[in-house]
């Protein structure tokens, strides 16, 4: 069946604009995370939202991150007046849990802020 | 919340010859902990996971063990091949809680 998908694949954009970044996890999942890999580094944390609970934030690294969750599906990440440091690879993972604990990443998409 | 810590962050070892890499966690109540492999260019894949009514599960060439006293777990990579060369993530959770993940280890076959 069809995996996560993320998408743009690859962003380019100017400092101070805003993105939106979007994540489609695979039918069904009730968990979806956002990670952020920068270049040779390891996954950091973003967000997490299970079912209908409150999402887990604690990883927004600034109040110009945010990101929804809609119809318990479709997730998109936007980040306000971005910066270069918001350069790196934004990766979506989902999962089915009540013991099928996988975590399926997508693609993840590039975010160059120039 | 859950802490994990990773060592070492880099690690070489000869074609043939065993890697093991070892995680810590800090919640005692967390009893799930995966081990996910990224190739160079791609995303993390699961490899083995482990629960923590379990002390070791093994998968042809790879292994891994927990000792819940200690709140460690490692992944073991008999007979290295050179498709081994990757960075490594382990991660712990309780329930529902989120996956935290380590810092990554990146290791290296040498031919």
């Amino acid at each position: 069946g069809a995996g996560v998908s993320q998408s743009p694949s690859n962003k380019v954009t100017e400092k101070g604009k805003d993105v939106e970044l979007r994540c489609d996890p695979i039918s069904g999942h009730t968990a979806l995370y956002w990670y952020r890999q920068s270049l040779g580094q390891g996954l950091e944390f973003l967000i997490y939202f299970q079912g209908n609970s409150a999402p887990d934030k604690s990883g927004l690294p600034s109040d110009r991150f945010s990101a929804e969750r809609t119809g318990g599906s479709v997730s998109t990440l936007t980040i306000q007046r971005t910066q270069q440091e918001d350069s790196a690879v934004y990766l979506c993972a989902s999962s089915y849990d009540r013991g099928q604990e996988t975590q399926y990443f997508g693609p993840g998409t590039r975010l160059l802020v120039l | 919340g859950e802490n994990v810590e990773q060592h070492p962050s880099t690690l070489s070892v000869q074609e043939g010859d065993s890697a093991v890499i070892k995680c810590t966690y800090s919640d005692s109540a967390s009893n799930y902990f995966p081990w996910y492999k990224q190739e160079l260019g791609k995303r993390p894949q699961l490899i083995i996971d482990i629960r923590s009514n379990v002390g070791e599960k093994k998968d042809q060439r790879i292994a891994v063990t927990l000792n819940k006293t200690a709140k460690h777990f490692s992944l073991h990579i008999t007979e290295t091949q050179p498709e081994d060369s990757a960075v490594y993530f382990c991660a712990a959770r309780f329930g529902n809680e989120k996956l935290t993940f380590g810092t990554g280890t990146r290791l290296t076959i040498i031919p």
